[in-house]
């Protein structure tokens, strides 16, 4: 079953916070972001692991809740670059396969 | 850097043919992926690949084989096309550990018609 993120969409003025949520209904080994620019692949934002360890993007944080299986992507003061597909990716135990959520679009506006 | 291409970027073919779609990958990653991309839907693995020869099924293996030959080639077959498989296809690789990031390739754009 497909992880769920929310919002599905959101508009922000560049400089403004964004947060982006992911959630499943399994257990959760580790948890993937990746943002997809119009047009292009997606590209790897961060990865967060059970037990704390945090690998990726110095700009752009996130937190990751085992207990409740939630993850979340903080992007602050946002620029027109942030624009996108926002993707969280979940993994439930000792495998390479990933099940990415439905995406988040988010448009940063001048 | 890490480079993933894919044979091509859109693909207009016949209801019932068979369709190949070619991934390479060369940075010596044992995993690679295929993935299709529909509006809503987000990103759903078909199938993947652990190493030459092996593959495991994915979420949505219905309608599609695979074939890896070569470390750095994984192919995706599409034995009978139809227009439910209209679709952007998107390949991936990474390497063999499960902490680290997959890399993906451009997509293909396939139309069924």
């Amino acid at each position: 079953q497909q992880p769920v993120q929310s919002p599905q969409a959101v508009i922000l003025r560049e400089g403004e916070d964004a947060v982006i949520n992911c959630s499943s209904s399994k257990a959760l080994y580790s948890v993937h972001w990746y943002r997809q620019k119009h047009g292009e692949a997606p590209v790897f934002l961060m990865i967060l692991l059970k037990g704390g360890e945090q690998k990726g993007h110095e700009k752009i944080s996130a937190s990751f809740n085992e207990k409740k299986q939630q993850s979340s992507l903080y992007l602050t003061a946002s620029q027109l670059s942030y624009s996108g597909t926002y993707f969280c990716g979940m993994r439930g135990g000792a495998t390479n396969k990933l099940i990415f959520g439905t995406g988040t679009l988010l448009a940063v506006q001048p | 850097d890490v480079k993933v291409t894919q044979s091509s970027r859109y693909l207009v073919k016949r209801t019932g043919e068979k369709v190949f779609l070619e991934c390479v990958q060369d940075m010596d990653h044992e995993n690679m992926f295929w993935y299709r991309q529909d509006p809503g839907l987000g990103l759903r693995l078909i199938y993947f690949s652990y190493d030459v020869k092996m593959k495991e099924k994915g979420d949505i293996p219905e309608g599609y084989s695979v074939s890896r030959e070569k470390k750095e080639r994984f192919s995706l077959i599409l034995e009978s096309a139809s227009t439910n498989q209209t679709s952007m296809y998107l390949c991936a690789s990474s390497p063999a550990r499960t902490s680290y990031e997959q890399y993906f390739g451009p997509g293909t754009r396939l139309t069924v018609t």
